[in-house]
């Protein structure tokens, strides 16, 4: 079993739709939560970064973090062609390494 | 405000040379961690580093592959004997490892080898 798992996709939906993005994880030990934004051939871009559980809110994104049952979410309100991308859900303890899931990839659709 | 600097962006090498790709990490941060991304897969983690100091190598290939941070000047991850299985893109990320930015990670790039 891997410890974040991720579902792939290909995930596409029209434009102006919100967006439901997951993951869930096995190790209990993860304290931040990440999700990042990868255009093709370019670097992973943090979109969103949480500490613990709770939700956390930034423009037209959501990120929420539910501890108890290992699984974090992104939602994307009123998407736009520009959002098609990948997403790639990370967390960590500490200063150790950020584990990925193997990212979504999203279509928006006009 | 510089983010995180890689290059060389692109490199192509022959199988049995060496590649050599370099990090610069952010003003003000000295944790620097090397990934692999090949084509439609995830990023697998490489090396954790600090200044002078490995911490994490626990997913470095065990030949042909290191990883140092020097005092002065940028992260360098080293491939040598280099075969067509190491093409893949290699990114760098760096953060601050204090306070309460601990956990972000910013990425650069990446440098995209190519193996013939």
């Amino acid at each position: 079993q891997k410890e974040v798992e991720q579902d792939p996709g290909p995930l596409s939906v029209p434009e102006g739709a919100i967006v439901s993005l997951n993951c869930t994880y096995s190790n209990s030990a993860f304290q931040y939560f990440m999700w990042y934004r990868q255009y093709s051939r370019k670097g992973p871009e943090l979109l969103m970064y949480t500490y613990s559980s709770g939700n956390k809110e930034d423009g037209r994104f959501t990120a929420q973090v539910d501890k108890s049952s290992k699984y974090i979410s992104l939602f994307i309100r009123d998407s736009q062609p520009s959002d098609s991308a990948t997403y790639l859900c990370a967390m960590r303890r500490g200063n150790e390494k950020l584990t990925f899931g193997t990212g979504t990839r999203l279509t928006i659709i006009p | 405000n510089a983010g995180v600097m890689q290059n060389p962006r692109h490199l192509v090498r022959r199988r049995g040379q060496e590649a050599r790709l370099r990090c610069s990490p952010m003003k003000g941060h000295s944790h620097v961690y090397w990934y692999r991304q090949l084509p439609e897969e995830g990023l697998k983690f490489m090396v954790y580093l600090q200044k002078e100091n490995i911490i994490d190598e626990s997913g470095m290939p065990k030949e042909r592959f290191s990883a140092e941070f020097p005092k002065e000047g940028p992260s360098i991850l080293r491939i040598q004997q280099v075969v067509r299985g190491d093409s893949a893109a290699y990114f760098c990320a760096s953060s601050s490892g204090a306070g309460s930015t601990t956990g972000e990670l910013f990425f650069g790039e990446g440098s995209r080898l190519t193996v013939l």
